[in-house]
């Protein structure tokens, strides 16, 4: 069965503060991995896919990679606004099911 | 362009009644997924459908079933509601039906009583 795994449950960084969520995932035949933004009350909003190890995907301050056993997305000089739950979810098999994490709970002090 | 939509919001119901949820996807997708996110857990795969016909199903009971419309819109309907059952109940639309980032809407949120 297909597993993904995020650290931390919940980070607080200060303003500026950089730091990395990290996703690891078991899966058999990986045909994705997902990284969405979620805030309270609301549905994911998609960030990146990423298909193979060794690929990297940048969006603003955000910038995510990926290995064979892990995914990391990496928040440069995070402001407020990117305060948000981060989850992480794989796709394998040959239909859309997407396995989701529990995801990072990011808060950015101003 | 119109994201995904869902209805209703809200709603609040009391063991053992029915619901339905509704969902319209981006214009151009043929797929439909949906998804039950508990307070504090990731979104747990329900079903999904492309093409009006069932692609995939989770591991919920049969209590749950859901149908596309020709239209390419979808209800989830749930009978003899439990307290377990109350969640956000996310809709997903892509364009694929084996593969592709999910686009998803606000959700309806279910309080079971």
């Amino acid at each position: 069965e297909d597993q993904v795994t995020q650290s931390p449950e919940a980070l607080r960084l200060q303003e500026g503060e950089s730091s990395s969520l990290n996703c690891s995932y078991t899966v058999s035949g990986l045909r994705g991995l997902f990284w969405y933004r979620q805030d309270p009350g609301k549905g994911p909003e998609f960030l990146f896919t990423l298909y193979s190890a060794g690929e990297e995907k940048e969006k603003e301050r955000l910038k995510a990679t990926l290995t064979k056993k892990e995914s990391f997305l990496h928040i440069t000089a995070p402001k407020p606004e990117d305060s948000a739950t981060y989850l992480c979810a794989v796709q394998a098999g040959g239909y859309q099911k997407v396995t989701f994490g529990t995801g990072t709970k990011l808060q950015v002090i101003p | 362009d119109a994201g995904v939509t869902q209805s209703p919001t809200h709603l609040i119901k009391t063991r053992g009644q029915q619901v339905t949820l509704r969902c319209s996807p981006i214009s151009g997708h043929k797929s439909v997924s949906w998804y039950q996110q508990v307070l504090g857990q990731g979104p747990q795969f329900i079903f999904q459908y492309y093409e009006k016909e069932e692609r995939g199903r989770g591991n919920f009971p049969d209590r749950f079933s859901a149908r596309q419309f020709p239209n390419y819109s979808s209800e989830l309907n749930v009978n003899a509601l439990l307290l377990g059952d109350s969640a956000l109940y996310l809709c997903a639309s892509s364009q694929g039906g084996i593969f592709g980032e999910l686009f998803f809407g606000e959700g309806s949120r279910l309080t079971v009583l």
